[in-house]
């Protein structure tokens, strides 16, 4: 499809147990964000690419978060020993221009799980 | 510092009849404004932007109205319709940064 995807769509994890959810952006689209949205919450920010470049990652909650996009395009976030206040739905969206004056498309998220 | 607030977690309007939903926000820097909709196990999807330079945006029957001095944004819908149930989020960003965005507003339209 022409749209952004993320997998897995669900994903439980024990504590402690490390963890990588992939986005596939829109072909061609410049921007790529991370967002995480607890129950009940609007989609708080993360981390922000353009192209291959991690321009910002003062959202990240931890240094068990990292996120890579080493080819400018998927994006990949990493969650080393999870913990349960990470159970969160992970939100990617990307968007054509670099400037953040352009909308962002959004993938379904993948919802997390850690018991 | 929840820098984008939107103080209203649900609003419930009557089909035909107008949706207002509100949000207000804090940093001066924001330049450019945007409303997503959110369905149920959906990501949000982009619904209309404006930017600061404008006071108002329409796009068939959803309109944005930027109120600057006040820190104030607005979407209105009308008429609403049930399939415009769904949860709002208002959003804001500074140019060349990251978007931030509100808490939602959960809109239900009655038929």
């Amino acid at each position: 499809g022409a749209g952004v995807s993320q997998s897995p769509r669900y994903k439980v994890a024990k504590r402690g147990q490390d963890v990588a959810l992939r986005c596939d952006p829109i072909s061609g689209h410049v921007s790529l964000f991370w967002y995480q949205q607890a129950l009940g919450q609007g989609p708080e920010f993360l981390t922000y690419f353009q192209n291959e470049a991690q321009l910002d990652k003062s959202g990240l909650p931890s240094d068990r978060f990292f996120a890579e996009r080493p080819e400018g395009s998927v994006s990949t976030l990493k969650i080393q020993r999870t913990q349960q206040e990470d159970s969160a739905v992970y939100l990617c969206a990307s968007s054509l221009r670099g400037d953040g004056a352009t909308e962002a498309f959004f993938g379904q998220g993948t919802r997390l799980t850690v018991v | 510092d929840q820098q984008v607030k939107q103080n209203s977690p649900s609003l419930s309007v009557q089909e035909g009849r107008i949706s207002i939903l509100n949000c207000d926000y804090t940093n001066s820097m924001f330049d450019y404004f945007l409303w997503y909709k959110k369905y149920p196990a959906e990501g949000p999807t982009f619904l209309i932007s404006i930017s600061s330079i404008k006071d108002k945006n329409e796009d068939g029957r959803f309109t944005v109205f930027l109120n600057k001095s006040a820190k104030h944004l607005s979407l209105h819908i009308v008429p609403s319709q049930p399939g415009d149930s769904a949860v709002y989020f208002c959003a804001a960003s500074q140019w060349g940064f990251k978007t931030i965005f509100g808490a939602g507003t959960r809109l239900f339209v009655k038929a």
